[in-house]
């Protein structure tokens, strides 16, 4: 089945060790998206990639960084994770086009990775 | 704050009765999708509405946009206990932006 892959499931780091979650999709969409989810609250999007092009969002700490060297693989890459960092973190894509005018469509998500930070 | 508004925050109710979330939204959009996320998981996505659309069915799913309000509404009929979740609407505007309301926690009593 088509799908939308996190590895791992739960990540546990040490305060500033650097970590990183992967993504990868099946489903041989353009868009890729990264959201961080703290408990109880709403997704927040980090950025997303349409095809090798990157797009951060204003607020995002440069602490996150995203590579993603292929279609089907993205990477988050925290940095330096402090204790605020710690969340979900859910990867989503996306099949996004133009036909005459932009044409957003629907996120598929992954089950998320959930990162502790001790 | 980013963040749209839903309410309610909370709602129960009993298996077989409606249920009806609302969702506000700041900007104007290209479309509004809702997702149901169970909890500790991934979201899975249930409708999308484009900015020209103002209804939209999907099974026991019937969504509303009003864009002159900024404003669209959930309405599940005849819920299970199945449905028991937290559900989201998600404003997107150009540039792939995507905005999250606050979500609203369901809980439907069998």
């Amino acid at each position: 089945d088509a799908m939308v892959i996190q590895n791992p499931r739960y990540q546990v780091t040490q305060f500033g060790k650097p970590v990183t979650l992967s993504c990868s999709q099946t489903l041989n969409h353009n868009v890729m998206y990264w959201y961080q989810q703290k408990s109880s609250q709403a997704p927040k999007l980090l950025f997303h990639y349409y095809d090798k092009d990157f797009n951060n969002e204003a607020d995002t700490p440069d602490n996150f960084q995203s590579r993603r060297p292929n279609t089907s693989f993205c990477f988050l890459d925290i940095r330096s994770p402090g204790l605020g960092d710690a969340a979900m973190y859910l990867c989503a894509t996306s099949r996004a086009g133009t036909s005459g005018r932009w044409l957003y469509n629907e996120q598929f998500f992954g089950p998320g990775t959930r990162l502790t930070v001790l | 704050s980013q963040q749209g508004e839903e309410d309610p925050q909370a709602l129960s109710i009993q298996e077989g009765e409606n249920a009806t979330m609302n969702c506000s939204y700041k900007t104007s959009i290209n479309n509004l999708q809702w997702y149901r996320q169970n909890s500790g998981r991934g979201l899975v996505h249930l409708i999308l509405i484009r900015s020209n659309e103002r209804e939209k069915h999907s099974g026991r799913l019937r969504v509303t946009l009003d864009t002159s309000k900024k404003s669209s509404s959930l309405l599940i009929t005849a819920s299970r206990a199945a449905d028991t979740a937290s559900y989201f609407c998600a404003s997107v505007t150009g540039g792939f932006k995507t905005i999250f309301g606050a979500g609203t926690r369901l809980f439907v009593k069998a």
